[in-house]
């Protein structure tokens, strides 16, 4: 079974509103990291949470991390069409070794 | 500066034959990794390589599966016998440094279609 995995699997909102993804995953872990894919593309990194953080912010990004329900969740504050990607989380359990598990991730589409 | 570069970008061939997907990292990172992307799904761990260490294979699907790094740079995955499962995309990525506090760069990956 997959180490993160994030809900809603997709989400459709209007420009201006903002919108909430969440992740959760089973083991423990040393960072969180959140990834963007628009299509056809590779993956972007966003923005990185170490588990002894329970909040970070980059420009209209929030993160939040909660260790002890093993979840995270990333809000997009006054969302633009150019945002309409797919979100993935990713961690780094120390049980995986050194490779990052990634989540089967969030389509987001931001409607003009 | 350059990021990292996949090549082909995309690649048809048929079932049964071999196929070699090559990933240049960037400059100076010592860890590169593979996944698997299938249509519409997450990333699926293949290999990682950190350096002159052993690569952590854990993830390769099976026997037709395997990679190598040359010279600590450019790494090529290859693919033999392909069957149609093994249509994906391929995404490699790299990380400067050893430790996961490092965010991976990703190319754009290699769209693999086995007809």
């Amino acid at each position: 079974s997959q180490q993160g995995e994030e809900d809603p699997q997709a989400l459709s909102i209007q420009e201006g509103e903002n919108a909430t993804m969440n992740c959760s995953y089973k083991t423990s872990i040393n960072n969180l990291q959140w990834y963007r894919q628009n299509s056809g593309r590779g993956l972007v990194h966003l923005i990185l949470i170490r588990s002894n953080e329970r909040e970070k912010h980059s420009g209209r990004l929030r993160v939040t991390l909660d260790t002890s329900k093993k979840s995270s969740s990333l809000l997009i504050t006054a969302s633009r069409a150019a945002d309409t990607a797919s979100y993935f989380c990713a961690t780094d359990a120390s049980n995986y070794g050194q490779n990052f598990v990634f989540g089967p991730g969030t389509r987001l589409s931001v409607l003009p | 500066g350059a990021g990292v570069s996949q090549s082909p970008s995309n690649k048809v061939t048929e079932k049964g034959k071999d196929v070699e997907l090559r990933c240049d990292p960037i400059s100076g990172h010592t860890a590169l990794y593979w996944y698997r992307q299938s249509l519409g799904q997450g990333l699926e761990f293949l290999i990682y390589f950190q350096g002159n260490s052993a690569p952590d294979k854990s993830g390769l699907p099976s026997d037709r599966f395997s990679a190598e790094r040359t010279g600590g740079s450019v790494s090529t995955l290859t693919i033999q016998r392909t069957q149609q499962e093994d249509s994906a995309v391929y995404l490699c990525a790299s990380s400067p440094n050893l430790g996961n506090n490092s965010p991976l760069h990703f190319g754009n990956g290699t769209r693999l279609t086995v007809t």
